[in-house]
């Protein structure tokens, strides 16, 4: 099956520790993204990559970092710099094929540093 | 991109049409309107879009105005499992990459 999978769906850290989420996607998709979302809002752009070995910075991208080494993978570190990493973090890809604007979400992670 | 304006909440009966309402009153003749919705601790999912034709797929409708300033996504037949907050979303179309704008929402109540 094509689709998108992160990996775990929970996950629990303590306070100073960094934490690498996983991303990966078989949907031959060249762009790839990461979301927030805290308890009820909606959903806020962390950093985003439109072709292996580049990204951009999001709405909210201080305390987290990505790397975009193969066209299928996209983690997101959140380092001890964030100052509040409890949420649930996202990932999504999307390709000219469909619309960029057509974007497939993976079932999500959710994170909690106590 | 235009800004949207959704009502936070609404309830529909099972079997019965919803229609979520969406007001986009800024905008540009380029911007499509996109829907998403999102059930409860997954991610979301793209449901339909359109530009000022109505359209239609095995998911929903989606009805705008002929001025654009607004639109509806029609659910003809709610389930339980269209329990979702739905997102509407205006955007340029993109040649590499979008960032998506999602808003706060209308969380829609199907009840039995």
């Amino acid at each position: 099956d094509g689709g998108i999978t992160q990996s775990p769906k929970y996950l629990f850290r303590k306070e100073g520790q960094n934490v690498t989420l996983s991303c990966e996607q078989n949907l031959n998709h060249d762009a790839m993204y990461w979301y927030r979302q805290d308890p009820g809002q909606g959903l806020r752009l962390i950093y985003y990559s439109q072709i292996v070995n580049d990204f951009q910075k999001g709405d909210i991208a201080e305390g987290y970092s990505v790397s975009r080494e193969k066209k299928e993978s996209f983690p997101l570190t959140v380092t001890s710099a964030q100052k509040n990493p409890t949420a649930f973090y996202l990932c999504a890809s999307s390709n000219r094929d469909f619309s960029y604007n057509e974007q497939f979400f993976g079932p999500g992670t959710r994170l909690t540093v106590l | 991109d235009a800004k949207t304006t959704q009502p936070p909440s609404m309830d529909c009966a099972e079997g019965r049409a919803a229609n979520l309402p969406c007001n986009h009153s800024t905008i540009s003749g380029n911007e499509y309107v996109y829907w998403y919705r999102q059930i409860h601790s997954q991610g979301p999912q793209y449901i339909i879009h359109g530009l000022k034709n109505n359209e239609t797929n095995e998911m929903a409708s989606l009805i705008i105005t002929e001025d654009r300033k607004s639109s509806t996504l029609i659910l003809p037949h709610a389930t339980l499992r269209d329990t979702a907050v739905y997102y509407c979303i205006v955007r340029v179309q993109e040649t590499s990459g979008s960032r998506l704008t999602f808003g706060e929402g209308t969380q829609l109540t199907v009840n039995p």
